[in-house]
């Protein structure tokens, strides 16, 4: 079975910075490219990072491209979301989820139940 | 970046209703578009990938069409469990991006 989940959410200042971490297990981790999407309260959703299964490729959002870096440790069936400059804006539930490949394009196949992260004063 | 606008914002439905959702990008995305459901503070879950192709385990009154820039989620006959909020993605490029939502209400 499939799980993910997800740590490391809080409340930080703004300016601050956070690691968010998916534990993976149910499947081979390495295998699979990994996305982070959030969704800040009472509003939709957001893609944020992806990171391909070996790690060598990584994409973001125009909205966090030089604040926020995505990893993964295959050895740890872990992702990670490094969050800098953190603002209000980035108030949000942040998912993890397992991609889904056809084509070559992927989409976000199983989702975690997803941290909060508060930024705030 | 690709733009998703999904209508209506709002359905409202009831049970054994057809219901039909629609999202439109703002350029060809050929067929690389998810539906995806979400229901009130729990994760969204995949119901359909490549525009039509249904995910292990939805059930068949899910259905999904179109390719290029317009795009249909249909379900046949609402059912109590399908009230809950629609997201279309685009995932022909990075960055992915979503549709605003559909909200569909019970009648």
């Amino acid at each position: 079975e499939v799980q993910l989940l997800e740590s490391g959410g809080g409340l930080v200042q703004p300016g601050g910075s956070l690691r968010l971490s998916c534990a993976a297990s149910g499947f081979t981790f390495s295998n699979y490219a990994m996305n982070w999407v959030r969704q800040a309260p009472g509003k939709g959703l957001e893609w944020v990072s992806a990171i391909s299964g070996g790690g060598g490729s990584t994409y973001y959002a125009d909205s966090v491209k030089g604040r926020f870096t995505i990893s993964r440790d295959n050895s740890k069936n872990t992702l990670y979301l490094q969050m800098n400059s953190l603002g209000a804006e980035d108030t949000a539930v942040y998912y993890c989820a397992k991609s889904g490949c056809s084509g070559g394009s992927c989409y976000s196949r199983f989702w975690g139940q997803g941290t909060l992260v508060t930024v705030s004063s | 970046d690709i733009q998703m606008t999904q209508s209506p914002s709002t359905l409202s439905a009831s049970v054994g209703d057809r219901v039909t959702i629609t999202c439109r990008a703002s350029q060809s995305i050929s067929s690389w578009l998810a539906w995806y459901q979400q229901k009130p503070g729990k994760a969204p879950k995949l119901l359909i990938y490549e525009a039509s192709s249904l995910e292990s385990g939805v059930p068949s009154r899910f259905s999904g069409s179109g390719s290029g820039t317009e795009f249909t989620l249909t379900i046949s006959s609402l059912q109590p469990d399908d009230f809950a909020t629609y997201y279309c993605q685009q995932y022909n490029s990075y960055s992915e991006t979503f549709g605003q939502g559909t909200k569909v209400e019970i009648k």
